[in-house]
């Protein structure tokens, strides 16, 4: 059964830096692009970033390009997303999910998370 | 970037009823257009991936269509665990946008 468990979510101050993770199980770990996927309490879904399986293509959505970096740890069986310069409006539940394929485009995520909170306070 | 928009944002329905759902690209996407159901306080779930193929283990009462920028999600004979929040996503160039989502709920 894959599996998918994120973890590091927290309350931190606004330009502040946290580090979520995310280990998966029951499947090949590094044949598979992993995203990102964000949450506003009450909004809807935003993709955030995506890493291509052996962490040859990653991309970010603008709104935190430059602040956060996503990068993977095959060994571990690990991704993670290093955000900085927290900002109040990254509040939200961050999901991690995994591609149908090896690389970003044409995919589809399947499955999710259960996702971790991360809150920003000003 | 490319747009999403869903229609309606919401709707209530009763059980047995059957629902479409739209979803509008803002540029041609060919069939790369995924559905998703997600219920309050849970992880979002696959229903239908490349336009029209089914997730396994997903209910046959689901069904998608479309290609280029119109798209639709169908559910016919709706149960009362459908209830929930659909969203679409375009998954042919990054950003990969979503859609702003449609509630269904009962009437």
């Amino acid at each position: 059964e894959v599996q998918l468990v994120e973890s590091g979510g927290g309350l931190v101050q606004a330009g502040g830096s946290l580090r979520l993770s995310c280990e998966v199980s029951g499947f090949t770990f590094s044949s598979f692009a992993m995203s990102w996927v964000r949450q506003a309490p009450g909004k809807g879904l935003e993709w955030v970033s995506v890493i291509s399986g052996s962490s040859t293509y990653t991309y970010y959505a603008d709104s935190v390009k430059g602040r956060f970096t996503v990068f993977r740890d095959d060994s571990k069986n690990t991704l993670y997303l290093q955000m900085t310069s927290l900002r109040v409006e990254d509040t939200a539940i961050y999901y991690c999910a995994k591609d149908s394929g090896k690389y970003p485009t044409y995919n589809w995520f399947d499955p999710w998370g259960q996702g971790t909170l991360v809150t920003v306070s000003s | 970037d490319i747009q999403m928009t869903q229609s309606p944002s919401s709707l209530s329905a009763s059980v047995g009823d059957r629902v479409t759902i739209a979803c509008r690209t803002s540029q041609s996407i060919s069939s790369y257009l995924n559905w998703y159901q997600q219920k309050p306080g849970k992880a979002p779930n696959l229903l239908i991936y490349t336009a029209s193929n089914l997730r396994s283990g997903v209910p046959s009462r689901f069904s998608g269509s479309g290609y280029g920028t119109d798209f639709t999600l169908t559910i016919s004979n709706l149960q009362p665990e459908d209830f929930a929040t659909y969203y679409c996503q375009q998954s042919f160039s990054t950003p990969f946008t979503f859609g702003p989502g449609t509630k269904v709920d009962i009437k």
